[in-house]
Parts: C-alpha cells; sequence; structure tokens
C-alpha cells in the first residue's frame, strides 16, 4: 500500500514559537488531506490541499506533487494547538502515524 | 458542515459475542470509511464501501464485516470479537478527490 511519512514525531514548543511539520509520500499523490486530533477526540479536517499553499488563519498547507512531499506550518503557536496533526492521502487514505505537538505557556 | 454519527459511543463486549457499530451520514456522500486507531498504528483501513450494496476490504479487515445498506448508513460488524479488536473505531464520509468527514469514534472494550 501507500506509505505515508510523518516528521517529526513529535514536538514541544514554547508559546509563540513557529512550528512546521512535515509529510512525505512513497507513491505520486492525487489528494491530500491534513486532521488535527485532541487526545481522545476526533478528527478534525485543517486543510484539503491535493496541490500548491493554502492558508487557514495561523496554518499554512504546502503540497509539492513532484516531490512527493506536504508540510504544514503554525505560527505564533498557542497552548490550544497542543495535539497531534495528521496527514493523509488519496482515499480510501492512508494515514501517517501522527506528529503530537505539545505547546508549553 | 458534513455530519457523520456514531453509535455507540462506548461499548464493552465480551469474547466471542457480536457486536455492531453503526455510522450515519447526513451529506450524500458516495463513499464511507471505517478505521481503527491504536498507539503506535495509527489509523487503519478496515472496510470502506463506495455507494449503497457495495463493500469493499481495507488494510485489516480480518475479523470484520461490513454493510452499507443505505447512501446514508454504513455498519461495521464483529460476529466473534475478541480482546485485540479493542480500540477506538472512527467511521468517515466523503467523495471522491474532497474532504474527508469523521465522526467522534466509538471506543470498544472487548473482555
Amino acid at each position: 500500500g501507500q506509505q505515508v511519512q510523518q516528521s517529526p514525531a513529535s514536538l514541544v514548543l514554547q508559546e509563540g514559537e513557529n512550528a512546521e511539520l512535515q509529510c512525505n509520500f512513497s507513491t505520486s499523490l492525487n489528494s491530500m488531506q491534513w486532521f488535527y486530533q485532541r487526545p481522545g477526540g476526533s478528527l478534525v479536517s485543517l486543510f484539503y490541499n491535493p496541490s500548491g499553499t493554502k492558508h487557514s488563519g495561523r496554518l499554512t498547507s504546502t503540497t509539492v506533487i513532484k516531490e512527493r512531499r506536504s508540510s504544514l506550518h503554525i505560527s505564533s503557536s498557542q497552548t490550544t494547538d497542543s495535539g497531534t496533526y495528521l496527514c493523509a492521502l488519496e482515499a480510501p487514505l492512508s494515514f501517517g502515524k501522527g506528529a503530537k505537538l505539545t505547546v508549553s505557556p | 458542515e458534513a455530519a457523520v454519527t456514531q453509535s455507540p459511543r462506548n461499548k464493552v463486549a465480551v469474547t466471542g459475542g457480536k457486536v455492531t457499530l453503526s455510522c450515519n451520514q447526513t451529506n450524500n456522500h458516495n463513499n464511507m470509511y471505517w478505521y481503527r486507531q491504536d498507539t503506535g498504528h495509527g489509523l487503519r483501513l478496515i472496510h470502506y464501501s463506495y455507494g449503497a450494496g457495495s463493500t469493499e476490504k481495507g488494510d485489516i479487515p480480518d475479523g470484520y464485516k461490513a454493510s452499507r445498506p443505505s447512501q446514508e448508513n454504513f455498519s461495521l460488524i464483529l460476529e466473534l470479537a475478541t480482546p485485540s479488536q479493542t480500540s477506538v473505531y472512527f467511521c468517515a464520509s466523503g467523495d471522491h478527490s474532497s474532504a474527508l468527514y469523521f465522526g467522534a469514534g466509538t471506543r470498544l472494550s472487548v473482555l
């Protein structure tokens, strides 16, 4: 099946710092999606981003098809950003194992 | 916003018993999916469906059956539950090349 590699697996930041999360894919991609999950919670879609750059508030997603990668940038992190961020490739989605972000006050 | 509702939210079952997890979506999506999430494994696809009457095997279908009786409903069935099936199960719906929407999850414990 499709392989999705996420990095880093975990990240600890001080409030106000920026975060960069990466996803790399072993196959060519047609669509990809970024999700956010609180501990014990459901998955909330952040971006559906098959190519290019998309912005939403402090979040930016950039997908480069030729390089088989996608990134999620969080600027000026807040404690409420803490949780797990997952990327997923074309449905039926293949998920990365997630990146656990902890933002300290 | 797409609405995906799972029931029950929590379930305790006995080994060898039958368990049915239900999922309902109200946005007329063609595709529906069942995943399980376990520490160290992330989200893994069990079964999925492209429309009423169709079911497809995902990456880990053994021990599970699925049923899609209508556009709105997609069930996951454990005929003979085992402790290894203790997990959190998520249902999702969407259409091809569009965003996927998840339910709140079902926490299943098999004793």
